[in-house]
């Protein structure tokens, strides 16, 4: 079955500090993986996505994230982050042999002045 | 841009009502998805639908139904809202295959009391 780890729960970083948010996915083939930031109150919107070619991929605001497919993980990274990062990140597998997207459990990012 | 949009942020309502949750996107999508969203539990999957009046039960279906007449809309009934069903609810719409993820509506907040 598919699913989606992320092992954090919180995570507080000082504001100019680097960021890696952790996900490992358990699939069969290679999936399509999403990261998704949630601030307070609102929907989801996506940072950035991968579903083939070059593993390291860039998204919207500064993020990126490297697929490795030999660790079966999609870390998000950021180098240098801002007070308004602060916010909620989930990770997601989708595929195009089935409907559903799997989302993990969230990790909440709090960022220190 | 894709734009998904639920008809309310905010509800509240009592116990036994029927609650109509709406939701509309304009980019053609083929997908569209019902979760909802509880603080420890991540996002649910409570319906999608891979096409007009095409629909399959998700991970927590129950107390719920769904109906989508038109490619656009997606329309999420709590036929008899009870207090466990307070909740936010997220839709999403992605395309047939998937590969560039789900785009999410802003999120209803609903209050069953």
């Amino acid at each position: 079955a598919q699913s989606v780890t992320q092992p954090d729960i919180h995570i507080t970083v000082s504001e100019g500090a680097s960021l890696e948010l952790r996900c490992n996915y358990s699939y069969g083939a290679t999936p399509y993986l999403f990261w998704y930031v949630q601030s307070p109150g609102q929907g989801l919107q996506l940072l950035l996505k991968y579903f083939s070619g070059d593993t390291l991929v860039q998204g919207i605001k500064g993020f990126e994230a490297e697929f490795k497919r030999s660790q079966s993980s999609f870390n998000l990274r950021k180098p240098s982050v801002h007070w308004s990062d602060a916010a909620e990140y989930f990770c997601a597998v989708g595929h195009s042999n089935f409907n559903k997207f799997y989302f993990g459990s969230g990790t909440k990012l709090n960022v220190k002045p | 841009d894709v734009k998904v949009t639920q008809s309310s942020r905010y509800l509240v309502k009592r116990t036994g009502e029927k609650v109509f949750l709406e939701c509309v996107q304009d980019m053609d999508h083929e997908n569209m998805f019902w979760y909802r969203q509880d603080p420890g539990l991540g996002l649910r999957l409570i319906y999608f639908s891979y096409d007009v009046k095409m629909k399959e039960k998700g991970d927590i279906p129950e107390g719920y139904s769904v109906s989508r007449e038109k490619k656009e809309r997606f329309s999420l009934i709590l036929e008899s809202a009870s207090t466990n069903q307070t909740s936010m609810y997220l839709c999403a719409s992605s395309l047939s295959a998937n590969q560039l993820g789900q785009y999410f509506g802003p999120g209803t907040r609903l209050t069953v009391t």
